[in-house]
């Protein structure tokens, strides 16, 4: 099973700043890395797939980047909206696809 | 518009059975996988099992395997989650989503998801 850790637990920061969030892999997915976004009380919503593409409807702040191990998702300058927990998923190896335990983006 | 809606949840004693519902419109049902998906109270997610477009292919995560089983009826437009001797450890909101196809190596990504059904074990 591959085991995806998230980096770090929690992010504070202040609207208008740059967003950074890690994902590392316990082996390479190559490209085959997921992004979601999930608000309280909300289902999780679809962001970047295959490492670095945008899911429909997402807006251009949001960007995803890596292979093999890395993943980064990284939003350029953070809406108020923004503010939420995320996670990202392998889909490399399957069963069991994989999520991290996710991010907390809180604001500062 | 594609619209998920779960139903069947509900509080159960350990060792008792439910079976989850999640009817699908919006889209050509039988075209696309489709994969269940929880999150117990305050942790993150965790997928449970998944079933191509036809129904012929399914996969479980080692935690249903032997006690969960998907189905699916295309006819209903239907997703179904059996689940079978419920531990405390099951207990979790149970979401549907819906893969970006359907055949048997179907792409694994989520998208959209539906807004969830709880289940209580205790």
């Amino acid at each position: 099973e591959i085991v995806l850790t998230q980096s770090p637990a929690t992010l504070s920061l202040s609207p208008g700043e740059r967003a950074t969030l890690s994902c590392r892999a316990s082996q390479s997915v190559f490209n085959y890395l997921v992004w979601y976004q999930q608000k309280p009380g909300q289902a999780p919503r679809l962001l970047i797939y295959d490492a670095s593409n945008r899911a429909t409807g997402i807006p251009a702040r949001f960007s995803g980047s890596g292979s093999g191990t890395d993943f980064t998702l990284t939003i350029s300058s953070l809406e108020p909206e923004d503010f939420a927990v995320y996670y990202c998923q392998q889909r490399y190896s399957w069963p069991p696809i994989t999520f991290g335990q996710g991010t907390r983006l809180e604001i500062k | 518009e594609v619209q998920l809606l779960e139903s069947g949840g509900n509080l159960v004693q350990p060792g008792g059975s439910l079976r989850l519902s999640c009817a699908a419109s919006g889209f050509i049902f039988k075209n696309y996988a489709m994969n269940w998906v929880r999150q117990a109270p305050g942790k993150g997610l965790e997928w449970v099992a998944g079933i191509s477009g036809s129904g012929d292919d399914t996969y479980y995560a080692d935690s249903a395997k032997g006690r969960f089983t998907i189905s699916r009826d295309n006819s209903k437009n239907t997703l179904y989650l059996q689940m079978n001797s419920l531990r405390v450890e099951d207990m979790a909101l149970y979401y549907c989503a819906k893969a970006p196809d359907g055949g048997k190596n179907w792409n694994n990504w989520f998208d959209p998801w539906g807004q969830g059904t709880l289940v209580t074990v205790s």
